[in-house]
């Protein structure tokens, strides 16, 4: 079965220094992985995803994550943080096992960007 | 292109009631999945439906149901409430594809059950 663990639940930047947001997978086969983000009463919003291309993934907003497989883990990054990231922010994994495309959700991390 | 719409975004049910969620489909796609996210917690897979018929489903009780009607709209129904059905529900449409690119996610609707 496929699941990510998010190994941070509040990390806490100051405007324009970098962002590290990490998540580490399991699955039993080559994934897809994404980073979703969701601010306070909006949906959830698909910043990048990696589907056995490109290891390093560019979002958009400057987001960018990378894949390694030798550790199992997808952790999103950006250069410098702004305002406006402050949000929760989920990496998922999709999934086919129950003959349907889910997506498995880790349980977030929420970003505060201090002024 | 428009959206995925939710109705109603807010509603107060009592334990024991039933309650309707709708949400209409970003245009083209035709598979609808929803999820329901409880507070501090990530969204947690209900089913799917394609094309009218279930197609996949978690880990929730049969009173969980739901419906896709020809314009690929759709409907979750939730019998006898319980305190625990409180959380938001996330409706998502897409295209049946295995990237899991093609997800396009409604505001959601906060349900409160007292």
């Amino acid at each position: 079965a496929q699941s990510v663990t998010q190994l941070d639940s509040h990390v806490s930047v100051s405007e324009g220094t970098p962002v590290l947001l990490r998540c580490n997978y399991s699955s039993s086969y080559s994934p897809s992985l994404f980073w979703y983000v969701q601010h306070p009463n909006k949906g959830l919003q698909l910043l990048l995803k990696y589907t056995s291309a490109a290891t390093l993934v560019k979002g958009i907003n400057g987001f960018e994550a990378e894949f390694k497989k030798s550790e199992t883990s997808f952790h999103l990054t950006k250069p410098s943080a702004h305002m406006s990231d402050a949000a929760e922010y989920f990496c998922v994994v999709s999934d086919w096992g129950t003959g349907a495309n889910n997506l498995f959700f880790g349980t977030g991390t929420r970003l505060t960007v201090i002024p | 292109e428009t959206g995925v719409t939710q109705s109603p975004t807010h509603l107060i049910k009592t334990r024991g009631q039933q309650v309707t969620l709708r949400c209409s489909s970003q245009s083209g796609h035709n598979t609808v999945s929803w999820y329901q996210q409880a507070l501090g917690q990530g969204p947690q897979f209900i089913f799917q439906y394609y094309r009218e018929e279930e197609n996949g489903r978690g880990n929730f009780p049969p009173r969980f149901s739901g419906l896709q009607f020809p314009n690929y709209s759709s409907e979750l129904n939730v019998n006898a409430l319980e305190l625990d059905d409180s959380a938001l529900y996330l409706c998502a449409s897409s295209f049946p594809d295995r990237s899991g690119y093609g997800y396009t996610f409604g505001s959601g609707t906060r349900l409160t059950v007292v």
